[in-house]
């Protein structure tokens, strides 16, 4: 089975802090995401990569980045964390399309 | 872009009833409609998908159906038991693009 591995469960950060949410796949996979979940909104879509080095915005990419620099790992950076950046993040990777979507368990992140 | 809309936000059931999740898409050409669920403190995990050359697709007590035409897919889950107690999310792919959209997700909770 595919395995995406994120590196911690749960995080606590003041604001102002540049946070580091790592996110590792195992299985050769083409595209890796970042979404962040809230109640009553879902998942949306913050980063995606389809290849090393790339990097696409998805629908809420501000005050936040990402680093590809290997095909197996994708990480998302918070430059300078704001309260409102609280939430669970779950980083995702597929291997071509739209199917075949595994998800981490998350990170939730809490900024105070 | 893709709009998918899920309703209901909650569902409680009693456990053996059956249950019934719709989702609603607006891009006439999504070819692909996969449900994803997350229990809890685990990320979203694909339980089923169906194309859009099917109406229909099951795999035991889960279906999928599919109407094109009103363009909305709904999730069946029939003889429910306390362990689907989990949030559901369906998903439909941008329009020109595999990223998914995802709905804002239903909690489902089956009461022993």
């Amino acid at each position: 089975d595919v395995k995406v591995t994120q590196s911690s469960r749960y995080l606590v950060k003041r604001t102002g802090e540049k946070v580091f949410l790592e996110c590792v796949q195992d299985m050769d996979h083409e595209n890796m995401f970042w979404y962040r979940q809230d109640p009553g909104l879902g998942l949306r879509l913050i980063y995606f990569s389809y290849d090393v080095k790339m990097k696409e915005k998805g629908d809420i990419p501000e005050g936040y980045s990402v680093s590809r620099e290997k095909k197996e790992r994708f990480s998302l950076i918070l430059e300078s964390a704001s309260t409102n950046q609280t939430s669970m993040y779950l980083c995702a990777s597929s291997l071509s399309g739209v199917a075949g979507y595994t998800f981490g368990s998350g990170t939730r992140l809490t900024v105070v | 872009g893709e709009n998918v809309e899920q309703h209901p936000s909650t569902l409680s059931v009693q456990e053996g009833d059956s249950a019934v999740i719709k989702c609603t898409y607006s891009d006439s050409a999504s070819n692909y409609f996969p449900w994803y669920k997350q229990e809890l403190g685990k990320g979203p995990q694909l339980i089923i998908d169906i194309r859009s050359n099917v109406g229909e697709k099951k795999d035991q007590r889960i279906a999928v159906t599919l109407n094109k035409t009103a363009k909305h897919f709904s999730l069946h889950i029939t003889e429910t038991q306390p362990e689907d107690s989990a949030v559901y999310f369906c998903a439909s792919p941008k329009e020109g693009s595999y990223i998914p959209t995802f709905g804002r997700g239903t909690s489902l909770i089956v009461h022993p």
